[in-house]
C-alpha cells in the first residue's frame, strides 16, 4: 500500500490560483469517485475541503474545487488568501476496502 | 453538534499495549463508517482502520494482526486496541467519521512508544 503521490510543496501569491495533484493507480484514485482533500494547519486536526472528487462540504469556500482525470486527482485553490497557507492531503478509497492518503503538500502563500 | 472526543493515549514501552477510546455525540457510532487515522510527529496522515456499519473491519498492512477496532453502541464509543506496540506507532491518533470523506474528526490523542 504505497501512499498517493503529491508534490511536496506549492506556492502562489495572494489572488493567484494554484493546483495540487494527487496521483494513484486504477486500484484507488482511478477506480473510484471517493477522492477527498484535507487542509491541516499546524497543531490542528485535518479539515475536509473536498469529498467524492468534487463536492464541497457546507461552509467550505467555493474558492476550493476538485477534479479527476484517470489516475490523477487535483485540488485547485483560486483567489489565494493568507489563511490558505497549510498542509493539504488527498485520500482515496481502494480496491482493498482501505484508504490511502497522499504524502501531503505544503502550500505557501508568498 | 456532532463531536468526537478521543482519549487513552500516553507513554508505553515497545511491546506494550494501549486502548484508545473515541466517544461520539450527535451521531450513532453503529450507523456510520468509523475510522482511525494517525499522524507521526512531523509526518503525514496515515489511515489505520475502519469499522463499517455492518461490523466488517479493515486494517492498514502496518497494523494488521496487532491492532483491533471495535465499538460499543450503548456507550457511543469507538475503540482501538493496540498490542505489540512499536516505536514507529508513535503518533497522534484521530478518530473520524466517513461519509464519502472524513467529515468529522476528533482532536486526537498522542501515543508515544519509547523505552
Amino acid at each position: 500500500q504505497s501512499a498517493l503521490t503529491q508534490p511536496a510543496s506549492v506556492s502562489g501569491s495572494p489572488g493567484q490560483s494554484i493546483t495540487i495533484s494527487c496521483t494513484g493507480t486504477s486500484s484507488d484514485v482511478g477506480g473510484y469517485n471517493y477522492v477527498s482533500w484535507y487542509q491541516q494547519h499546524p497543531g490542528k486536526a485535518p479539515k475536509l475541503m473536498i469529498y467524492e472528487v468534487s463536492n464541497r462540504p457546507s461552509g467550505v469556500s467555493n474558492r476550493f474545487s476538485g477534479s479527476k482525470s484517470g489516475n490523477t486527482a487535483s485540488l485547485t485553490v483560486s483567489g489565494l488568501q493568507a489563511e490558505d497557507e497549510a498542509d493539504y492531503y488527498c485520500s482515496s478509497y481502494t480496491s482493498s476496502s482501505t484508504v490511502l492518503f497522499g504524502g501531503g503538500t505544503k502550500l505557501t502563500v508568498l | 453538534d456532532v463531536q468526537l472526543v478521543e482519549s487513552g493515549g500516553g507513554l508505553v514501552q515497545p511491546g506494550g499495549s494501549l486502548r484508545l477510546s473515541c466517544v461520539a455525540s450527535g451521531l450513532t457510532v453503529s450507523s456510520n463508517y468509523m475510522n482511525w487515522v494517525r499522524q507521526a510527529p512531523g509526518k503525514g496522515l496515515e489511515w489505520v482502520s475502519v469499522i463499517y456499519s455492518d461490523g466488517n473491519t479493515y486494517y492498514a498492512d502496518s497494523v494488521k494482526g496487532r491492532f483491533t477496532i471495535s465499538r460499543d453502541n450503548s456507550k457511543s464509543t469507538l475503540y482501538l486496541q493496540m498490542n505489540s506496540l512499536r516505536v514507529e506507532d508513535t503518533a497522534v491518533y484521530y478518530c473520524a467519521r466517513d461519509h464519502g470523506g472524513f467529515h468529522i474528526w476528533g482532536q486526537g490523542t498522542m501515543v508515544t512508544v519509547s523505552s
